[in-house]
């Protein structure tokens, strides 16, 4: 049923290292979004898509960038890392209900 | 934006004891939707219930939109069932996405 994919899973990183988590649906939805989480707290929105060539920024301001080049891509990066940016990042596509995808639990030491 | 608020924060029962969990909402909702997120940080769907009931095995869900809450009902609790359930809703209006409760934290003691 999960048709939303994201790598890695985990990732251990140092500071100032560029990143970019990615995330592909082959449910051909054109709603997407990235969330962010940190343990045992609720879930933030960052950022969110309606489709190809659009990006939106979301209710919690973040450093990461994002891009919406094919339908079923939408990945995320992170240009400089720091310890700051320690947390679980999520991403989710929607039609109706929202599906979400098993998450990239990033550590940067 | 729109509020949403879980009770009860904690819950901690015995494995086969019956529970039920709170959501309210600030505003009229698109959509609500039930997740459970195991701890592994998987956040599994457990019903999109913008309004009315449904049912699925030992877990059952009722929006009364009207009054602006929902209920999520776990019957004959599992270990399994341990994890933290979050609420979310989308009121359609504004910046898109899905505004999350803080989540009830449930235990389930073998």
């Amino acid at each position: 049923e999960a048709d939303i994919y994201q790598t890695p899973r985990y990732l251990v990183i140092g500071t100032g290292k560029k990143i970019t988590l990615e995330c592909s649906q082959t449910m051909g939805h054109d709603k997407m979004y990235w969330y962010q989480q940190d343990p045992g707290m609720e879930l933030h929105l960052i950022h969110y898509s309606y489709g190809v060539n659009s990006t939106e920024k979301g209710d919690l301001s973040s450093e990461s960038t994002v891009s919406r080049i094919r339908t079923e891509h939408f990945p995320l990066t992170l240009e400089s890392a720091r310890p700051s940016h320690t947390s679980q990042y999520l991403c989710a596509s929607s039609l109706y209900g929202y599906t979400f995808g098993s998450g990239t639990r990033l550590t940067v030491v | 934006g729109i509020q949403v608020e879980q009770s009860p924060p904690d819950l901690i029962l015995q494995e086969g004891a019956n529970s039920t969990l709170r959501c309210n909402f600030s505003d009229s909702v698109n959509n609500l939707q039930w997740f459970h997120q195991n701890p592994w940080g998987q956040l599994i769907n457990l019903f999109y219930i913008p309004s009315g009931t449904k049912q699925n095995g030992r877990l059952s869900a009722t929006t009364v939109a009207t009054e602006r809450y929902s209920l999520l009902y776990i019957s004959s609790s599992q270990t399994t069932d341990s994890g933290v359930y979050f609420c979310a809703v989308d009121s359609g209006g504004g910046a898109d996405g899905l505004t999350f409760g803080k989540g009830t934290h449930l235990i389930i003691q073998p």
